[in-house]
């Protein structure tokens, strides 16, 4: 099974600053990593997809990269929406998806 | 527009059964993959299962394999998660969700609520 770890577990930020989650695979998945952000109480929202694409209608603040085992998450410029958990997920096994454990975004 | 509403959550005592029920509307149903993905109180989103479009191949994570059955009704545009022999571990709010060619999830339900508990 690929097992995805996520770094850090947790993260306070101000309003403003740029900030990095990264993501790492057990084994190479390509660039099948996506990204979501979840509030309390709601399903996900779907960020990224293959590594580094937008979904549509997420703001440009928003962007992935990475592929093979390493993987990042930045938000350029901290909003107030965008405080949240936010999760990596592995697509490259068809037989059995795999998320990171998340990392809580919270205000400094 | 695309809609996956789940149901047949509730409260239920340890090594009973349950079904769940995700309804799909807005897409040709028969024609994609669907997903199961829980998430206990508090805790992270967990891949559970997946059935492919004709419901002839499913897979499980290990923790739900042999317990829970994933099946799907084209006819009637609804997956199934059959739920046996539940623990207190299980509970947690099951998402349906829908992925895309890449395999990411822009498609999710609003999530049921299972509860194992005595």
């Amino acid at each position: 099974d690929i097992q995805m770890t996520q770094s850090p577990s947790s993260l306070s930020a101000s309003v403003g600053d740029r900030v990095t989650i990264t993501c790492r695979a057990s084994q190479s998945i390509s660039s099948y990593l996506n990204w979501y952000q979840q509030k309390p109480g709601k399903a996900p929202k779907l960020l990224i997809y293959a590594a580094s694409s937008l979904q549509n209608g997420v703001p440009s603040r928003f962007s992935g990269s990475g592929s093979g085992t390493d993987f990042t998450l930045t938000i350029s410029s901290l909003q107030p929406e965008d405080f949240a958990t936010y999760y990596c997920q592995q697509s490259y096994s068809t037989l059995m998806y795999t998320f990171g454990q998340g990392t809580k975004l919270e205000i400094k | 527009e695309v809609q996956l509403v789940e149901s047949g959550g509730g409260l239920v005592q340890p090594g009973g059964s349950l079904r769940l029920s995700c309804g799909a509307s807005g897409f040709t149903f028969s024609t994609y993959w669907m997903h199961w993905v829980r998430q206990a109180p508090g805790k992270g989103l967990v891949w559970v299962s997946r059935i492919n479009s004709d419901g002839t191949s499913t897979t499980y994570a290990d923790s739900v394999k042999g317990r829970f059955t994933i099946s799907r009704d084209n006819a009637k545009n609804t997956l199934y998660m059959q739920l046996n022999s539940l623990r207190a571990e299980d509970t947690a709010v099951y998402y349906c969700a829908r992925p895309q060619n890449s395999g990411s999830y822009y498609y999710w339900g609003q999530g049921t609520l299972v509860t194992v508990s005595s």
